[in-house]
């Protein structure tokens, strides 16, 4: 099993500035397949990013997303208030179970 | 547009049965696999296992394996997660989402969720 691991747990930042938040594998995530995933209170979970680079739909061009095997980073270019929230990375190449991350809290300085 | 409607919140004691629903609809159902995610009160997402309701083909995380069922009912295009003894510890937001056509995909649609409460 892929274990994956965010960091930080908590990012403490104020609107306008950028943010840049890292999920680490425990071994190589295969052809990518790395996502991210947004999630505010009392909300399902929203698909930002998969394969580890290419946008969802509808998601706004200050979200990209980078990295490859076992380092991958979500980033924020420019924070709008209704970015502050949870995040989590997913891997979803490997045989079952495609975990998630245990999630970066996004919180206003 | 895709919609996943889930069945409502539940309250139930421990040792009952629960079967919970997810019903797909504006797309093929049977060419897109559907996972169940948990949620434990102020924690985080774990993946509990997916089925491809074309074929019932099932994957279940080995943290989740033999302790609930996923199926589906591709004749009214829905699919289930269900336990047969429930815990305390079962107590949980539990979220439906559909991935791509092939198990390899992320979970791009999300239903609303269904909360599950054991209590005695």
């Amino acid at each position: 099993e892929i274990v994956l691991t965010q960091s930080p747990g908590t990012l403490s930042l104020s609107p306008g500035e950028r943010a840049t938040l890292s999920c680490r594998a425990s071994q190589s995530v295969s052809s990518s397949y790395l996502a991210w995933y947004q999630q505010k209170p009392g909300q399902a979970p929203r698909l930002l990013i998969y394969g580890a680079s290419s946008r969802a739909t509808g998601i706004p061009d200050r979200f990209s997303g980078s990295g490859s095997g076992t380092d991958f980073t979500l980033t924020i270019s420019r924070l709008e208030p209704e970015d502050f929230a949870v995040y989590y990375c997913q891997q979803y190449g490997s045989s079952p179970p495609n975990t998630f991350g245990q999630g970066t809290k996004l919180e206003i300085k | 547009e895709v919609q996943l409607v889930q069945s409502g919140a539940e309250v139930k004691k421990p040792g009952e049965s629960l079967k919970i629903s997810c019903k797909g609809s504006g797309y093929s159902f049977t060419s897109y696999w559907i996972g169940w995610v948990r949620q434990m009160p102020g924690k985080g997402l774990e993946w509990m296992g997916i089925i491809y309701p074309g074929d019932s083909d099932t994957r279940y995380s080995p943290s989740f394996q033999g302790q609930v069922t996923i199926s589906a009912d591709k004749s009214i295009s829905t699919a289930y997660l269900q336990w047969s003894s429930l815990k305390a510890s079962d107590t949980a937001m539990y979220y439906c989402a559909r991935q791509g056509v092939l198990a390899a995909t992320p979970f791009g649609y999300w239903g609303q969720g269904t909360l599950v409460t054991v209590s005695s």
